[in-house]
């Protein structure tokens, strides 16, 4: 069974830093990209990073880039996020997810799986 | 403002077919697969059809997907109360090199 599970959320003063962690298991890890999706209180859905099964491509969402950062560690199963320089505009559920489809082609690049979540709120 | 254009509500009674509309460009709809994900009350996102078309198994065939050049479509037949949710339709674009999803469309079931 797919399993997701993010740690690392919590409240934060504008300016400061967070780490993000996501926990996969149920499927071979390196063989997925890796996405974080993000969804602030009462609106849509936020594409916010895709990081390469091998970790050598990165992707990010116009309004992340320069402050975050995602990474994985193949060893051990997980996802990371690293945000630095929030804004209280980051507030929102951040959620990992898996890519659909193992070593995804450009044309059908998705999320099929997501954790539950963990919320980030950057407040002063 | 979303990349992709989604209808904000849709509505219908038991038994009816709903249909959603997504509408966005060559760098996205024409270009890449459509997926479609339905987000229930408090719960995660979950994928409802991918690439297109396809359902993931343990998703009803009541739910269908089709796409059209720089436009996609869910439809919903034989509506039921536990259908009622936001969905989402989502693309990669080439242009912004990101994943981008449509603002979401609220069904109600009357």
């Amino acid at each position: 069974e797919v399993q997701l599970v993010e740690s690392g959320g919590g409240v934060v003063q504008p300016g400061g830093s967070l780490r993000l962690s996501c926990a996969a298991s149920g499927f071979t890890f390196d063989d997925y990209g890796m996405h974080w999706v993000r969804q602030a209180p009462g609106k849509g859905l936020e594409w916010v990073s895709l990081i390469t099964g091998d970790g050598g491509i990165t992707y990010y969402a116009d309004s992340v880039k320069g402050r975050f950062i995602i990474s994985r560690d193949n060893n051990k199963n997980s996802l990371y996020l690293q945000m630095n320089s929030l804004r209280t505009e980051d507030t929102a559920f951040y959620y990992c997810a898996k890519d659909n489809i193992v070593a995804a082609p450009a044309y059908d690049i998705g999320v099929g799986f997501w954790g539950q979540g963990t919320p980030v709120t950057v407040s002063s | 403002q979303s990349v992709l254009t989604q209808p904000p509500s849709a509505s219908g009674t038991p038994g009816q077919r709903v249909t959603i509309s997504c509408s966005g460009s060559s760098s996205n709809i024409r270009s890449n697969y459509v997926y479609w994900y339905q987000q229930l009350p408090g719960t995660a996102p979950k994928l409802l059809i991918y690439s297109n078309n396809q359902r993931p198994s343990g998703v009803p065939d009541r739910f269908s997907g089709s796409r059209s050049g720089t436009s996609a479509s869910l439809a919903i037949s034989g509506l039921r109360s536990e259908d009622e949710a936001d969905y989402y339709c989502a693309a990669w674009d080439d242009s912004l090199t990101g994943y981008v999803f449509g603002a979401g469309t609220k069904v109600s079931v009357l």
